[in-house]
């Protein structure tokens, strides 16, 4: 059972364009992150949500924002992809007071 | 801060064999946690093993131990009896009693042959 879901999977846009990515959880989980895993590297923190307070990193690029409508939904929007913000987006959830976290499959998104 | 290093970008394992993965952190943490995860081809990351700082017993979850050297920052993940479904992308992470947010090393890309 899908736990995690992230959609698209493959999202191919234009440079400059706006874009949406979008997670889902079913856990009820109160936190929520978004990771930016570039090819070859290390998943690295954009940011996240701890119930409804946002968290940015201090390196994100303010080119990147977050929305959390609700406990279930989260999403990261970019507001000018630039070919550098080619990668793979992992939305991953846990709970406060445990130390697991549970992952999607990501997107993998393209700038063209 | 935290920083994360794996020095073995690749590795590979003849089946049923045993492989050891390396991992060095550095933290200015009191108490922290260390993980690795497991990152299967086209598949989403999932938690292989996780170690709390502060106990000295090294973790164990069937096919998978580690060695925790807190004095010399360490923390390898052993695989035993290698099986071509380990074939994956490990990572090994930490992270703070703050949070879970996580800091991860490069990755270690694993894969077992036949």
């Amino acid at each position: 059972d899908a736990m995690v879901i992230q959609n698209p999977r493959y999202q191919v846009t234009q440079f400059g364009k706006p874009v949406t990515l979008s997670c889902s959880q079913t856990l009820n989980h109160n936190v929520m992150y978004w990771y930016q895993q570039k090819s070859s590297q290390a998943p690295k923190l954009l940011f996240h949500y701890y119930d409804k307070d946002f968290n940015n990193e201090a390196d994100t690029p303010d080119n990147f924002q977050s929305r959390r409508p609700n406990t279930s939904f989260c999403f990261l929007d970019i507001r000018s992809p630039g070919l550098g913000d080619a990668a793979m987006y992992l939305c991953a959830t846990s709970l406060s007071g445990r130390t697991e976290a549970f992952f999607g499959q990501g997107t993998r998104l393209t700038v063209v | 801060a935290q920083t994360v290093t794996q020095s073995q970008p690749e590795m590979s394992v003849q089946e049923a064999e045993t492989v050891t993965l390396s991992c060095t952190y550095d933290t200015s943490e009191s108490n922290y946690y260390l993980f690795w995860y497991k990152q299967p081809p086209s598949r989403q990351m999932i938690l292989v093993i996780r170690q709390e700082a502060y106990k000295q017993q090294n973790a164990t979850e069937n096919r998978f131990s580690v060695n925790f050297q807190k004095a010399a920052k360490s923390f390898s993940l052993k695989i035993s009896d290698s099986q071509l479904g380990d074939t994956a992308m490990y990572f090994c992470a930490s992270s703070s009693n703050a949070g879970n947010m996580l800091t991860f090393g490069g990755g270690t890309r694993l894969m077992v042959k036949p």
